[in-house]
Formats: structure tokens, sequence, C-alpha cells
């Protein structure tokens, strides 16, 4: 079946440490893939975009992200983490080839201790 | 600018009661959508819409119904509410269907 895994459930790091958060697909083509950001009670934030192009995009808030069409992958990294950086993070594809459907990973909580 | 506006922000229901859930954007968007959000199960398209007129379903539509008779508004509405409609739910719209999509702050229902 089609989906969106994001294999780490929950993640901590402490700050200023490095993160890498998973994220792999199942879709075919080249999908559109997004990440976005959810602090409590909040609505998603887009942190960055891959459409095309340069498969290693920057986002907001020192983020990137690399898509790597061999391992149906576009993990998400930061350098250095923030206390602020604590949120749940998901990753979303857009496939080109299932009409109008829009598609999330189940999520990862990301909690920083200091 | 507001961007994406959900009413109400939280609400409870008695089993079978009906309501119906907000959503209004100001950035002239044509694809909106909507959301649940469960623990451990990331966000499930409901239903969407490509523009005025213009609606679809989404991946668990069942017991909601949409309509979309102007671009700003895109209202959600539970018939007869269920002990498993209690979720969050979230209001997007992104300008083209394959584009960034800009959500609202969410609306968290319990249904007792």
């Amino acid at each position: 079946a089609q989906s969106v895994t994001q294999p780490d459930i929950h993640i901590t790091v402490s700050e200023g440490a490095s993160l890498e958060l998973r994220c792999n697909y199942s879709y075919g083509a080249t999908p559109y893939l997004f990440w976005y950001v959810q602090s409590p009670g909040q609505g998603l934030q887009l942190l960055l975009k891959y459409f095309s192009g340069d498969t290693l995009v920057q986002g907001i808030k020192g983020f990137e992200a690399e898509f790597k069409r061999s391992q149906s992958s576009f993990n998400l990294r930061k350098p250095s983490v923030h206390w602020s950086d604590a949120a749940e993070y998901f990753c979303a594809v857009d496939p080109s080839n299932t009409g109008n459907q829009f598609y999330f990973g189940t999520g990862t909580s990301l909690t920083v201790i200091p | 600018n507001a961007g994406v506006t959900q009413t109400p922000k939280f609400q409870v229901l008695k089993t079978g009661q009906s309501m119906t859930l907000q959503c209004a954007q100001d950035m002239n968007h044509e694809y909106m959508s909507w959301y649940r959000q469960d623990p451990g199960m990331g966000l499930r398209l409901i239903h969407y819409s490509v523009g005025a007129g213009i609606t679809d379903q989404g991946e668990v539509p069942n017991g909601y119904n949409v309509s979309r008779s102007t671009t700003e508004d895109f209202p959600l509405r539970l018939l007869s509410a269920a002990p498993s409609q209690t979720s969050v739910y979230f209001c997007a719209s992104s300008q083209l269907r394959r584009d960034i999509q800009y959500f609202g702050a969410g609306t968290r229902l319990s249904v007792l």
C-alpha cells in the first residue's frame, strides 16, 4: 500500500546536538515533499518543501532536508537543535498520480533537553 | 491578513447532535481541505475542494459533509455526531492543488 512512514515516534536530543528525522514514502513518480512543524496546541507550519531541482533544500529555522530518489526518502536535518525546536514534526507527500490527495506521516515528537 | 480562520476552537457535543465547523480564508486560495488529527495517526484528509462549487471525498469522509459556495468559506458539517469523531480538526488552503498548504489553528471536538 502507498504510505508515508516516519519510523521514529519520539526522539529526545540535547540542546546543541544535531538532529535527523526520517521520512520514507512509497508513492511512485516524483511526488512533492513537505515537512511541517506543529507546536503544542497550534496548527501546522511549513518548514520546507521539495518540488524539483536541487535535492538539498533549505527551510526556515535552520532546517534542511535532502530528497533521495533511490531511497524514497526525505529526511529532515538540523545541525544544532534549540530548546524552541521541541514540537511535533510531520512529513507530507503530494503524489503526482493519485488525484487530489495529500498524505501525512504519523509524526515524530521531538523533546529537547538542556 | 488573517490567513485561515477556524471556529470554534473547542466544542463538546453529545452523541447524535449536529454541528458545523467553520473555516474561512482570505488569501483567495482555490484549494481547501479538512483534516482530522488523531494520536498516532497523523493527519487524515476528510474532504477537499478545488474551487467554489466543487468538493470531493478524501481518505475518511464518512459522517461528514461539506459545501463550497464561495472561494473564502469551506464549512464541515457533522450531521449526527459519534464518539469516534472526537478529534482535532484542521482546515487548510493553498493557491494550487500541488502547493504549500496553510493551516488554521484547529478545532478540538469532543463527542460524549
